[in-house]
Parts: C-alpha cells; sequence; structure tokens
C-alpha cells in the first residue's frame, strides 16, 4: 500500500507571493492532518480536514488555508509568504482520526522564503 | 491543556547499550499516547502507541515503551541499541476526553538520539 505522497518535495518562494502544497493519504484514509515542523517552534498543528470539513484547526493566521477534496487528497494554501513561513509542512492521514488511530506522515514538502 | 516534555534534546548511547529516551505528559483525561523517529529529510514513523491495557507496549524495530500513569511518563526504550536507530524522536499525546481535539497530536520537541560505533 502507498504511503502518504506530498508534492512538491521542495518550494523556493520570494516573499509575498502565495503557494499551495499537495498531500494524497494512504488509500482509505479519510482524516488529514497538516503540522509544521521548524527548529524554533518544533511540530506545530495547523489544521484537520475529514470528509471535506475542517474539524480542528491551530493557532495560525488566516494566511493559511486548506481543503480536502472527495477523494480525501488534500492541499494547503499560504498566502502573502513571510520570511518566518519558512519550514517543513508535514501532512498525516489516518482512517477517520479517531483517537487510538496512528497518524501516518509524508516526507513533507520544505518551503524556503527568500 | 495539553502538553508533551521531552526533558533531553540529545542522548548519546554506545551500539549494544540500552537507551532511553524520556517522555512526560500533562492531559486533563486520559492520554493516548505515541512515539515517532524523524530520519534526516524525512517524514515521521510511527513506532508504538499506548491506547489501554499493558503498561509495556511493544513496537517497531526492537523498540518498547513503558506507561506509568502515577509520574505521568511514558519512556521509550531498546534493550541493545543499534547505530542505525541514531534519529530524532518525538513523544505526542492526544487527551481522549476532548472530542474537539480528534485527529490532532500534541508533540514534544524531540530527542535526538546518536548511538555510537
Amino acid at each position: 500500500k502507498a504511503g502518504v505522497t506530498q508534492t512538491p518535495r521542495y518550494l523556493i518562494k520570494t516573499r509575498g507571493q502565495q503557494v499551495t502544497l499537495s498531500c494524497s493519504p494512504i488509500s482509505g484514509h479519510r482524516s488529514v492532518s497538516w503540522y509544521q515542523q521548524t527548529p524554533g517552534q518544533g511540530l506545530q498543528f495547523l489544521f484537520e480536514y475529514f470528509s471535506e470539513t475542517q474539524r480542528n484547526k491551530g493557532n495560525f493566521p488566516g494566511r493559511f488555508s486548506g481543503r480536502q477534496f472527495s477523494n480525501s487528497r488534500s492541499e494547503m494554501n499560504v498566502s502573502t509568504l513571510e520570511l518566518g513561513d519558512s519550514a517543513l509542512y508535514l501532512c498525516a492521514s489516518s482512517l477517520t482520526g479517531a483517537g487510538n488511530q496512528p497518524q501516518h506522515f509524508g516526507d513533507g514538502t520544505r518551503l524556503s522564503i527568500l | 491543556a495539553q502538553s508533551v516534555a521531552q526533558p533531553e534534546d540529545q542522548v548519546n548511547v554506545a551500539e549494544g547499550n540500552p537507551l532511553t529516551v524520556k517522555c512526560t505528559y500533562s492531559v486533563s483525561g486520559n492520554p493516548y499516547l505515541f512515539w515517532y523517529v524523524q530520519y534526516p529529510n524525512r517524514g515521521l514513523q510511527f513506532l508504538l502507541k499506548y491506547i489501554t491495557g499493558d503498561n509495556l507496549v511493544k513496537g517497531s524495530y526492537g523498540f518498547e515503551a513503558e506507561f506509568n500513569k502515577s509520574q505521568t511518563s511514558f519512556h521509550l526504550k531498546k534493550p541493545s541499541a543499534l547505530v542505525s536507530d541514531s534519529a530524532l524522536y518525538f513523544c505526542a499525546v492526544r487527551d481522549v476526553n476532548r472530542g474537539s481535539t480528534l485527529g490532532r497530536l500534541y508533540f514534544g520537541r524531540g530527542t535526538q538520539l546518536t548511538v555510537w560505533p
């Protein structure tokens, strides 16, 4: 079974631009979560989607948004990029997001802002 | 509020020796606990979880973890370390009594494990 696939693996953008990251979950998984990983802040939760609905959201500004499609694939968008948005963005999927289910992570998209 | 603490930024151990990576947590209800490992330029890989039952849980690659409710700890252990175990280890928790946090994991800051030959 294929794992979680994130594209692209690397992105370089400049301040003020916007970016869209893509995540394809494991087949059959309907819950998709996004995390931001930085050396200073560690792993921070962005949001979680289930059945095309945002079910949970972390403490990030409105510039960070996401969506989920009917096939459970998810995208996240960051508008008006800032230098501090440079990070590894990780997507994770699970069957339903229930508490006893481990999340399975992709290898991430490394976003660099110049 | 939920939180996870990994008190050691780094753990160094010789190959063949036992290793322990420490984790303590704080939740308002009952915890679901997880350990993940991250290799350079990769995502997180699930190692093991504690949901309920035996306090000692076994996971992938020979790792195990001991849940201690009174000490609110969930330390990761391995009897004999390998050089290939060198990686970044994360402890994570969910508070099962807070339905609004479904799908959300709270992570520790990570512990860099180095196993030297």
